[in-house]
């Protein structure tokens, strides 16, 4: 069965930076986009992005261009996302969804990582 | 960037039927899609392209519409579907979600 598990939660000083792994399994990891999505505590889902994982190729929502990179290691079937120049406003859950390519909607998701800023 | 709009909170009792709806400030055609996440859980994927069911999800929810109205249904709504909806858009660059509306079940 599809499974994406994430890496666990992050408590992370102002300005730095931290680097959010999602492990896919249960499919062929590079048929498939892998997509962040932000949830501020209590509040509303943000797309950050996605990329492909065949060729590397990333597309960011112009909000999140200079905060969010997104990679993919194919030998483990892992994506990350890391989030840089870190501010309470990056205090959220953040999901790894799996992206149909002809929709675009999430059919399977992470179980999230909490990212609190913190000092 | 596409808003999506959808009302807060609804209640209803178990086995009516009820229509959460998002309507978007730009056409989206058909590339919406609905989601359903209960507290401390990653949303899960209801029906995706306005109208399609996803495998697994009960026949009880449907979804319509098509340019920037759209609507899901519950019908029977049961106890266990207490959570909040969310629409998101994947026509428009960047894919956008509305705001949740939070379903009660009294």
């Amino acid at each position: 069965q599809v499974n994406l598990l994430q890496s666990g939660a992050a408590l992370v000083k102002p300005g730095a930076s931290v680097k959010l792994s999602c492990k896919a399994s249960g499919y062929t990891f590079t048929d498939y986009y892998i997509h962040w999505v932000k949830q501020s505590h209590g509040k509303s889902l943000e797309w950050i992005g996605y990329i492909n994982p065949n060729s590397g190729y990333t597309n960011y929502n112009e909000k999140f261009k200079s905060k969010a990179t997104l990679t993919v290691d194919k030998s483990t079937n892992t994506a990350y996302m890391e989030l840089s120049r870190l501010t309470s406003e990056d205090s959220a859950t953040y999901y790894c969804t799996r992206g149909d390519t002809y929709y675009y909607y999430f059919d399977y998701w992470g179980q999230g990582v909490m990212v609190t800023v913190s000092s | 960037d596409t808003v999506l709009t959808q009302s807060p909170a609804l209640a209803v009792s178990p086995g009516e039927r009820v229509t959460i709806s998002c309507r978007a400030s730009e056409s989206v055609s058909t590339g919406m899609h609905w989601y359903q996440q209960k507290p401390g859980q990653q949303p899960k994927l209801l029906i995706y392209g306005a109208s399609n069911l996803e495998s697994g999800v009960p026949a009880r929810f449907s979804g319509s519409g098509s340019g920037t109205d759209f609507t899901l249904t519950i019908d029977p709504v049961e106890a266990d579907d207490t959570a909040t909806y969310f629409c998101q858009q994947s026509w428009n660059d960047p894919f956008t979600f509305g705001s949740g509306t939070k379903l009660e079940i009294k």
